[in-house]
């Protein structure tokens, strides 16, 4: 199985501020790669796919990067609404396989 | 708007059976491959299984193979899991999702229905 590791576990941020999480995958996954944002108490959501494609809907001030192994989120001016928990995932092969989640509080 | 509305979960004894269902509107429910995904309490997100457009196709994890069945009926545009022999392990929020193709991101989900194995 692919594996996904994903950075920091936990995050505080001001308002305003800019954000960065980290995924590492444990091999190539040419850039399938998907993030989404769940709420508390809320299903997830998708955000960015294909690594770096913006779901509709999602505002501009998040983007996402990477290749091959080493895959990022970016939050631009962090904004109240997106406190939630991240979570990377890998769709290059079976079984998809979800980063532990990133879970971003406001400072 | 796209809309998916699980239901079946609850309490349910280790060794029993369990179906869960997902009624799907507001989109062509054949033109996408279907999915559950689960989430145990305070945990991550763990795929389950998957199944093609016609049904012809389904993928499993290794933890529910041989257990877990996944179906679809397209005419009554609704995504179906069989639960067998369930274990105190697969106490999660199962979610359904849908897939454009076989290895694709999940585009939607519904708002979960809970499923509790315990004695």
């Amino acid at each position: 199985d692919i594996r996904m590791t994903q950075s920091p576990a936990s995050l505080s941020a001001s308002l305003g501020e800019t954000v960065n999480i980290e995924c590492l995958a444990s091999e190539d996954i040419y850039s399938d790669l998907a993030w989404y944002q769940q709420k508390p108490g809320k299903s997830p959501q998708l955000l960015i796919y294909n690594a770096n494609s913006l779901q509709n809907g999602v505002p501009s001030r998040f983007s996402g990067s990477g290749s091959g192994t080493q895959y990022s989120l970016k939050i631009n001016s962090l904004q109240s609404e997106d406190v939630a928990t991240y979570f990377c995932q890998q769709y290059n092969n079976y079984p998809y396989t979800f980063g532990a989640g990133t879970k971003l509080e406001l400072k | 708007e796209v809309q998916l509305v699980e239901s079946g979960g609850g309490l349910v004894q280790p060794g029993r059976s369990l179906k869960l269902s997902c009624a799907a509107s507001g989109f062509t429910f054949s033109d996408y491959y279907m999915a559950w995904v689960r989430q145990a309490p305070t945990k991550g997100l763990e795929w389950v299984a998957s199944i093609s457009y016609d049904g012809g196709s389904t993928y499993y994890r290794d933890s529910v193979k041989g257990r877990f069945t996944i179906s679809r009926d397209n005419a009554k545009s609704s995504l179906y899991l069989q639960m067998d022999s369930l274990r105190s392990e697969d106490t999660a929020t199962y979610y359904c999702t849908t897939l454009k193709y076989r290895y694709n991101p999940f585009a939607y989900w519904g708002q979960g229905t809970l499923v509790t194995v315990s004695s």
